[in-house]
This record gives structure tokens, C-alpha cells and sequence, in this order.
């Protein structure tokens, strides 16, 4: 799977939107773009997936570029509750259903009041 | 979403002792588990795949006789640490995805935590 690059960790202001770049350079044409996030103590938690355009759920935006190289995860009125780790994955199916995920280090987000 | 429990949610165990964890998918039938461990202030890796009614796939570098995994049924995987260590002391998390067409998300089960004395 191609890798991906995210900040280390980022701040957001209660209610305010929270922006969460991802860099992956090396994706390929099959591979899609996941989000997960992990509250602590918890199991990751799934957010948004797409391949090229941009998707939109209850959650969520996934804003991915053109050329595919890097996307945005959009949660557009940040709440306390959002504080987790937010990972970034590139995946392709690999055999049958399995969409095998590797994760990465995240993004911390702290939403503060 | 699809839920994924796990019990037990936590576990204290003996040096040398093995240990069980179950994973079980609520709602929906899995053909396919993943196994993961994330130890503390790190991120989740992939330990193995669990394939129903056929041997688990195992990650590079995990021991497959250490880490016994088994998939019987559609909504059913275990994950087996034999004779546990303080070093196995980690929190290990299970998930699956609905194995339909289309259907690519992952749910995750709320995770157990394994500290073994």
C-alpha cells in the first residue's frame, strides 16, 4: 500500500471547522483513500473513503486533488468529541473483499473550547 | 454501522498462561477478520488475517504459533496468545468489513487490553 503523510498533531477551536491534510504521492489508479479515527482507549472508528471525488457523509468531507496526490478530511463543526487520532490510508482491494489497511502514526486533533 | 464486539474488553493474566479473545460481528456475517495490535502511544499493526473455515494469513515477523487465530464460523474469530509474556501486554483489536461488493469500510470492535504479570 502506498504511504501517506499527515501532521504530527493539529488544533481546532470548538465549532469551528477542522482541516486534516494527507500527502500520498505514490497512490496508484486502483487505490482509494480512507479516514479512521481513534478516540483513546477505543477501536478506531470509520469516517469517509474515496477514489477520486470528493465525498461528503454525515460526518465528514473528503476533498482529494485532481492529480490524486494529496486529500483534506473536512469536519465542518468541530465538537469536543472529535479529540482523536485521525488516520490517513491508501488502499486497494486485495484478494476477495479484503481491503487490508496499514496504518500509519495519525494526526493528533485536539479540539479545544 | 455494522458492529464488531470483542470480549473480554480487558484481561490480567500469569506469565506463561494463554489467553483467548473473542471477535464476533453483531449484524452481518464476515468471511474476513483482521487482528491488530497497537501498543501503547503507537499506531495499529496488522498482526494477521483471518479467513473463515481456512488458515489465517499472518503478518511479516508475527509468530504464527504463538498467536493462534481461528475463524469457525461467519460471525465468529478468536485470537489465541499462547503462553503470554509481559512483553505481549498490548491492546489488540479486531476488525471486519461487510465483504460485499462495494462495501469497503472497516468496522473496528472496541478493542481488549492484555496485561499479562
Amino acid at each position: 500500500d502506498a504511504k501517506t503523510t499527515q501532521p504530527t498533531s493539529m488544533d481546532c477551536a470548538e465549532g469551528r471547522a477542522a482541516n486534516l491534510p494527507c500527502n500520498h504521492s505514490t497512490i496508484s489508479g486502483n487505490e482509494y483513500v480512507y479516514w479512521y479515527r481513534q478516540i483513546h482507549s477505543q477501536g478506531p472508528q470509520y469516517i469517509i473513503h474515496g477514489l477520486k471525488n470528493n465525498e461528503t457523509n454525515e460526518m465528514a468531507s473528503l476533498i482529494i486533488t485532481e492529480d490524486r496526490k494529496s486529500s483534506t478530511l473536512i469536519l465542518p463543526h468541530a465538537t469536543l468529541r472529535d479529540t482523536a487520532v485521525y488516520y490517513c490510508i491508501v488502499s486497494s482491494e486485495s484478494g476477495g473483499s479484503n481491503y487490508k489497511l496499514t496504518f500509519g502514526k495519525g494526526t493528533l486533533l485536539t479540539v479545544n473550547p | 454501522g455494522a458492529v464488531v464486539s470483542q470480549h473480554p474488553s480487558w484481561v490480567i493474566c500469569k506469565s506463561g498462561t494463554s489467553v483467548k479473545i473473542e471477535c464476533r460481528s453483531l449484524d452481518f456475517q464476515a468471511t474476513t477478520m483482521f487482528w491488530y495490535r497497537q501498543f501503547p502511544k503507537q499506531s495499529l499493526m496488522l498482526m494477521a488475517t483471518s479467513n473463515e473455515g481456512s488458515k489465517a494469513t499472518y503478518e511479516q515477523g508475527v509468530e504464527k504459533d504463538k498467536f493462534l487465530i481461528n475463524h469457525a464460523s461467519l460471525t465468529l474469530s478468536t485470537l489465541t496468545v499462547t503462553s503470554a509474556h509481559p512483553e505481549d501486554s498490548s491492546f489488540y483489536i479486531c476488525s471486519a468489513n461487510l465483504g460485499l461488493a462495494g462495501a469497503r469500510e472497516q468496522f473496528f470492535g472496541p478493542g481488549t487490553r492484555l496485561t499479562v504479570l
